[in-house]
């Protein structure tokens, strides 16, 4: 069982649409972040948010992260061709040592 | 020149051969990780350093060593591979537990 679980685990979508991708678990985060991860590389951070309920903006990206800092979201807008990926949530336990990876949810986007 | 680096990028081996998978980096980062990535599973922590004295075993640690040589590098040995093993192997570092983590490009291994 993996400690957080991503949905979708897939999605294809049109080029011009709109998007969420949600980040669950039943333990408590002191933090997260979300990483995005292109074929022939490793992940690379887009955002961390900390604080419970707290809403970040990355251009079309706009992440939350859920009063019981328990799941997070990505929500993009208007998604392009460049927005195609793996998209990995991650989370810091409180109290724990490590980062914990979500499942991952792969987007391709179809111009 | 990249931050993290890892060699080899490919390796293809057979069942009960000793492999071993390097990682460097130039982020001067105390923290240094191995992970492991198979598809719909994620990323999973094999391995983590907290500085050279200091290695701590991850989720999936049965079947693999580690050895921290220096502060920039941190190899991954698998004893006897098995195909099961097949998988990406990612290096990361970071300056503290919560921080952002700088990703290596991956090794890609087949064990047949």
């Amino acid at each position: 069982t993996q400690l957080l679980e991503q949905s979708p685990q897939f999605l294809s979508i049109q080029e011009g649409e709109n998007l969420t991708v949600y980040c669950n678990s039943s333990s408590v985060f002191s933090s997260l972040q979300w990483y995005r991860q292109e074929p022939g590389e490793g992940p690379v951070l887009l955002v961390t948010v900390v604080t419970g309920g707290e809403v970040k903006k990355l251009k079309r990206l706009t992440f939350q992260f859920g009063d019981a800092r328990k799941d997070s979201s990505l929500h993009i807008t208007a998604a392009q061709p460049g927005d195609t990926g793996l998209y990995l949530c991650a989370g810091v336990i409180t109290g724990a040592n490590n980062l914990f990876f979500g499942t991952g949810t792969r987007l391709t986007v179809i111009p | 020149d990249a931050d993290v680096t890892q060699t080899p990028r490919n390796r293809i081996t057979k069942t009960g051969k000793r492999i071993m998978l390097e990682c460097s980096q130039t982020k001067g980062h105390d923290r240094m990780y191995w992970y492991r990535q198979d598809p719909g599973l994620g990323l999973r922590l094999i391995y983590y350093s907290f500085d050279v004295k200091d290695i701590n075993k991850g989720e999936i640690s049965d079947g693999y060593s580690v050895s921290r040589q220096a502060q920039a590098k941190f190899s991954l040995s698998l004893e006897s591979a098995i195909p099961n093993q097949t998988a990406l192997y990612f290096c990361a570092t970071s300056e503290w537990t919560g921080s952002e983590q700088f990703f290596g490009p991956g090794t890609r291994l087949t064990v047949l």
